[in-house]
């Protein structure tokens, strides 16, 4: 089945505890993003990554850090995560036509709770 | 400022009474815009692209338009099962791979 996976699916840590999110998906896309969506302000792009080593920041970067070392994995990294980082998190996965068109439509996984406390 | 802005944030109506839903964008070169649902405790699911002023299409229910400023979603005799957050994005000629979210709009749906 065509999906994109997310681990964990909620976690509650402490202000300045390490953490990281995993994404995979298996559709062999080349572009991943990550989001943030908190009520009120729609989904936020955080990070995005057109193609393996390649990424770049989306409109919200501070206090993330992303990695992009093959197709499949996206993770999301918070090296001291503060409490206005919790919010629900998305990946989402898509195939690029071409770099100059950017993604075609977004395949997103089931979300990430994460509470800072 | 690239902005893009839903109306209404919530709308409900009864089963059978169809209405719209609003996307207006102001970004510079619009590449493409595209409609998702989104289920509660779900990841948005995909519904439509448009990519020209005057382009529209179609699925079920459900049909999006699309003009210079802004874009609709028309539901037509909605059922309950059509209850979700709507959500539209906005997709730019000068930065293709970054991606703009309006913050939905909340439709509910009585039977």
């Amino acid at each position: 089945e065509a999906q994109v996976t997310q681990n964990p699916r909620y976690l509650i840590t402490v202000t300045g505890k390490k953490l990281t999110v995993t994404c995979s998906q298996n559709m062999n896309h080349e572009y991943m993003s990550w989001y943030r969506q908190d009520p009120g302000l729609g989904l936020r792009q955080i990070y995005y990554s057109m193609n393996v080593e390649v990424t770049d920041k989306g409109d919200v970067p501070e206090g993330y850090k992303v990695s992009r070392k093959e197709k499949r994995n996206f993770p999301l990294i918070l090296e001291s995560p503060s409490p206005n980082q919790t919010s629900l998190y998305f990946c989402a996965s898509s195939l690029v036509r071409d770099s100059s068109r950017g993604p075609a439509e977004q395949y997103f996984g089931p979300g990430t709770r994460l509470t800072v406390t | 400022e690239d902005q893009v802005t839903q109306s209404p944030e919530a709308l409900r109506l009864q089963e059978g009474e169809s209405s719209s839903l609003n996307c207006s964008y102001t970004v510079s070169g619009l590449r493409g815009l595209f409609w998702y649902r989104q289920d509660p405790g779900k990841g948005p699911e995909f519904l439509f692209t448009l990519y020209s002023a005057g382009e529209e299409k179609e699925k079920e229910r459900l049909k999006a338009t699309l003009t210079k400023k802004e874009s609709f979603l028309h539901i037509t005799a909605p059922k309950p099962e059509d209850s979700a957050t709507y959500l539209c994005a906005v997709q730019r000629y000068s930065s293709a791979s970054k991606i703009i979210f309006g913050s939905g709009t909340r439709l509910s749906i009585r039977p």
